[in-house]
């Protein structure tokens, strides 16, 4: 089956960039969906087919996505947006639906 | 606005059995393509299972396939989750969530989440 790498954790200061990695083969042929969960929450949708985002998300989440890599790019890094980041994509030759493990992201 | 409400969550012995409902509202559920989504404790989020708008097709991923099956009641605006033969693993606040329109490969609204715990 198909797996979504991403880094543990990944760690910025307030007001900078960071940028969360979501690996998997060819991955650039998917499209790329990226949830935001907060401690006790249910996961948000932030960014959606590579790098659309639903009404009310902050325009300072934006995504990406290209040959093995897709990333999540949060600029100018607020506290609240400490969270697990995760994305995801559907796997079209197990009619499954696969989930990177997850970033722990710290605003340092 | 979309609501999502997650119930039937509890404590159930190892090889026991659970359904889970998830009561729908605010959009027309008919439409639209129903999943399951479930978290271990302290862990990542794991795809369960899938049914279509019309309840036509189902997948389930391979961790409860033959175990768990997914069903749905338009008129009602529910969904289900049958849960058969759970084991310790199987230990999750099982989410459900929509697709994000016709045929969309994410989920753009989630529930709150029940919590399963499978112990003896």
């Amino acid at each position: 089956s198909y797996v979504l790498t991403q880094p543990p954790s990944v760690s910025v200061a307030p007001g900078q960039t960071a940028r969360i990695t979501c690996g998997g083969n060819n991955i650039g042929s998917k499209s790329v969906h990226w949830y935001q969960q907060k401690p006790g929450q249910a996961p948000v949708l932030v960014v959606y087919d590579d790098s659309d985002r639903p009404s009310g998300i902050p325009e300072r989440f934006s995504g990406s996505n290209s040959g093995n890599t897709a990333t999540l790019t949060i600029s100018r890094v607020e506290a609240g947006d400490e969270a697990d980041y995760y994305c995801q994509v559907w796997d079209s030759s197990s009619d499954s639906w696969v989930f990177g493990g997850g970033t722990k992201l710290t605003v340092l | 606005q979309v609501q999502l409400v997650e119930s039937g969550g509890g404590v159930v012995q190892p090889g026991g059995s659970l359904r889970l409902s998830c009561a729908a509202s605010g959009f027309t559920f008919s439409s639209y393509g129903m999943h399951w989504v479930r978290q271990a404790p302290g862990k990542g989020l794991e795809w369960v299972a899938f049914i279509r708008y019309d309840g036509s097709n189902k997948y389930y991923a391979d961790s409860v396939k033959g175990r768990f099956t997914i069903s749905r009641d338009n008129s009602k605006n529910t969904l289900y989750l049958q849960m058969n033969s759970l084991r310790a693993e199987d230990t999750a606040v099982y989410y459900c969530a929509k697709e994000g329109v016709v045929g969309a490969t994410f989920f753009d609204y989630w529930g709150q989440g029940t919590l399963v715990t499978v112990s003896s």
